[in-house]
């Protein structure tokens, strides 16, 4: 069974950083592409980032570009999303998902984890 | 950017009735789209994928339609399980973008 847990949401100061992770599990890890897709209270959903399976290709929306920062290990089935100059139009669930079945049509999803930015 | 504009914003219905949301993109996105289904308080769920196909365990009375800039996603017959927030979304090039949502309420 496909399980994705992300971790590392909380409160955090305007301009500060942190780091979300998604551990995966019940699928060959490094075979697919992951992605960060948020949604900001009462509001839509926004994807953030993508990551092929290899690590070696990266996308991001224009919000956050120069800004955060995605990674994984493939050793370790987790992705990551380093989030530096936090800004209170950040905060938001952020979810990981993944597209195993066709094109980049996410089939499955972490529970999400809630990233606040506030003073 | 490919932008999504998805309408009605809201719909109110009442069980047994058929109800229709219509995506358009700012440009040809072929059959990259999907559509998910989202209940309060969980993630979303896939519920059609390349513009018409019925992901696995999604019920019959689903459909999704359309290619190049305008979809449709048709729900046949609601069922009280069915009230939630729909969107959807491009997966023709990166940024990936969805639509704005459309609340389908009990009327």
């Amino acid at each position: 069974e496909v399980q994705l847990l992300e971790s590392g949401g909380g409160l955090v100061q305007p301009g500060g950083s942190l780091r979300l992770s998604c551990a995966a599990s019940g699928f060959t890890f490094s075979k697919y592409a992951m992605s960060w897709v948020r949604q900001a209270p009462g509001k839509g959903l926004e994807w953030v980032s993508g990551i092929s399976g290899s690590g070696a290709a990266t996308y991001y929306a224009d919000s956050v570009k120069g800004r955060f920062t995605i990674s994984r290990d493939n050793s370790k089935n987790t992705l990551d999303l380093q989030m530096n100059s936090l800004r209170a139009e950040d905060t938001a669930i952020y979810y990981c998902a993944t597209a195993q079945h066709y094109g980049n049509f996410f089939d499955y999803w972490g529970q999400g984890t809630l990233v606040t930015v506030s003073s | 950017d490919i932008q999504m504009t998805q309408s009605p914003s809201s719909v109110s219905a009442s069980v047994g009735d058929r109800v229709t949301i219509t995506c358009r993109a700012s440009q040809g996105i072929s059959s990259w789209l999907a559509w998910y289904q989202q209940k309060p308080g969980k993630a979303p769920k896939l519920l059609i994928y390349a513009a018409s196909s019925l992901q696995s365990g999604v019920p019959s009375r689903f459909s999704g339609s359309g290619s190049g800039t305008d979809f449709t996603l048709t729900i046949s017959s609601l069922q009280p399980e069915d009230f939630a927030t729909y969107f959807c979304q491009q997966a023709k090039s990166f940024p990936l973008t969805f639509g704005g949502g459309t609340k389908v309420e009990i009327k």
